[in-house]
């Protein structure tokens, strides 16, 4: 089934140590998402690769890095994890009309720092 | 600023009842979307609203798009436990970007 897989489902790292959060996707579209959601919030934006052409949220912080070598795979890379960067970390999929074809989810990655 | 404001936050209700959940904004969206989103998951999508007044049916759920595509509505028919979860509204930024509201989280008890 085509889909978008991210791993790992729980990543546990220490604070101040760099982390890479992966996706892959097996539906060939063209807009990769990379989302921060934290308790009872919702879903924030972090940054979104149209192609090759990468679109960062102008709130998200420097310390966040997102790169995508290929359509399939996208990468969050956060340089040095904050306790306040504890997070579920989701990663979508949408074709360039996602607004109404909808957007296709992985099933998360749970980041916890210590 | 929260684009999208969803109510209630929580809902808890026992199985067979009804709920209502509702989306608001004070912007016009081209389209709205529904998603549920199930403990340790990421979100489905549910649903898509285009038209101002439209009203979608999917099995037991029955979306609805206000006139002026500022607000929405989800109506859920004799909930089961399976219905538990977050439900998320989002509306369209542009084609393919969405703002999402906070969500709303449904328990059915059994």
């Amino acid at each position: 089934d085509a889909m978008v897989i991210q791993n790992p489902r729980y990543q546990v790292t220490q604070f101040g140590k760099p982390v890479t959060l992966s996706c892959s996707q097996t539906l060939n579209h063209n807009v990769m998402y990379w989302y921060q959601q934290k308790s009872s919030q919702a879903p924030k934006l972090l940054f979104h690769y149209y192609d090759k052409d990468f679109n960062n949220e102008a709130d998200t912080p420097d310390n966040f890095q997102s790169r995508r070598p290929n359509t399939s795979f996208c990468f969050l890379d956060i340089r040095s994890p904050g306790l306040g960067d504890a997070a579920m970390y989701l990663c979508a999929t949408s074709r360039v009309t996602g607004a109404v074809s909808g957007y296709t989810f992985g099933s998360g990655t749970r980041l916890t720092v210590v | 600023t929260q684009l999208l404001e969803q109510s209630p936050q929580f809902l808890s209700i026992q199985e067979g009842e009804n709920l209502t959940v509702y989306c608001n904004s004070s912007s016009v969206f081209s389209s709205l979307q529904w998603y549920r989103q199930e403990p340790g998951e990421g979100p489905v999508l549910l649903v898509t609203v285009v038209t101002g007044g439209e009203v979608k049916k999917l099995k037991r759920l029955t979306f609805q798009f206000g006139d002026a595509r500022k607000d929405s509505s989800l109506h859920i028919t004799a909930a089961q436990p399976g219905d538990t979860g977050l439900y998320l509204c989002a509306g369209a930024r542009s084609d393919y970007k969405l703002s999402f509201g906070a969500g709303t989280t449904v328990t059915v008890r059994a």
